[in-house]
């Protein structure tokens, strides 16, 4: 079946550093990609998605590239800051088989100021 | 600001009680999710409903847990009767499927539940 594999945790960074959070899909359709960012204590909020191979999703300075190639959904900042600690997921929907959203275990970051 | 919201935030019960956690989706969604969070488990995926139509609980224990959508507004997840493994945060979540290329989940803030 569908699956999602993302870099496990914890990810510990200081503020103003380089942040990639790599994530792998398997898919037998062909799925929409999505992050999601869970701050303390609340739900998971959509970071960015992509819906189709070589497009970029982007949000609040985060990056992704849907990598059909490579199967890939490698989540990307240039300088992160310690708001940006939070647990990351990587996503997959593949809409021509149902509603469902595949997540990843999630990824914890952690940046130190 | 539309959003999912979820009753109550934190819930503390004994064990065998009954548990019940509401969800208000988002006006208009046609998809909801139940799903549990725990530290070893991760996310995980109870149920969902489409048009309010049980599509899939594969991901709840049938003996203790049930799932409803009274009305498009309402959506229930009850335990009964509740056991300390079921100690987690259950999150609901509501999306509406536009197309195959345009669709996601909006999260609930989740229910904290801690059953003693």
């Amino acid at each position: 079946g569908d699956s999602v594999t993302q870099m496990e945790g914890p990810v510990t960074l200081s503020e103003e550093a380089f942040l990639t959070i790599n994530c792998t899909y398997t898919a037998t359709g062909y799925p929409s990609l999505f992050w999601y960012v869970q701050y303390p204590g609340e739900g998971l909020q959509l970071l960015l998605k992509a819906t189709k191979a070589d497009d970029k999703g982007s949000n609040k300075g985060f990056e992704a590239t849907y990598r059909k190639e490579t199967t890939s959904f490698h989540l990307e900042k240039g300088s992160v800051q310690v708001s940006d600690s939070a647990v990351y997921f990587c996503a997959l929907s593949d809409r021509g088989r149902d509603d469902k959203i595949i997540f990843g275990k999630g990824t914890r970051l952690h940046i130190l100021p | 600001d539309a959003r999912v919201t979820q009753t109550p935030r934190h819930k503390v019960t004994e064990m065998g009680q009954e548990v019940t956690m509401r969800c208000q989706p988002i006006l208009g969604h046609n998809t909801v999710f139940w799903y549990r969070q725990t530290m070893m488990q991760g996310l995980e995926l109870l149920a969902y409903f489409r048009n309010r139509a049980p599509l899939d609980d594969s991901g709840m224990p049938k003996d203790r847990f049930s799932a409803e959508m009274p009305d498009a507004t309402l959506a229930t997840l009850k335990i009964q009767p509740s056991e300390p493994r079921d100690s987690a945060v259950y999150f609901c979540a509501s999306g509406l499927v536009r197309s195959p290329l345009s669709y996601e989940q909006y999260f609930g803030p989740g229910t904290r539940l801690t059953v003693t």
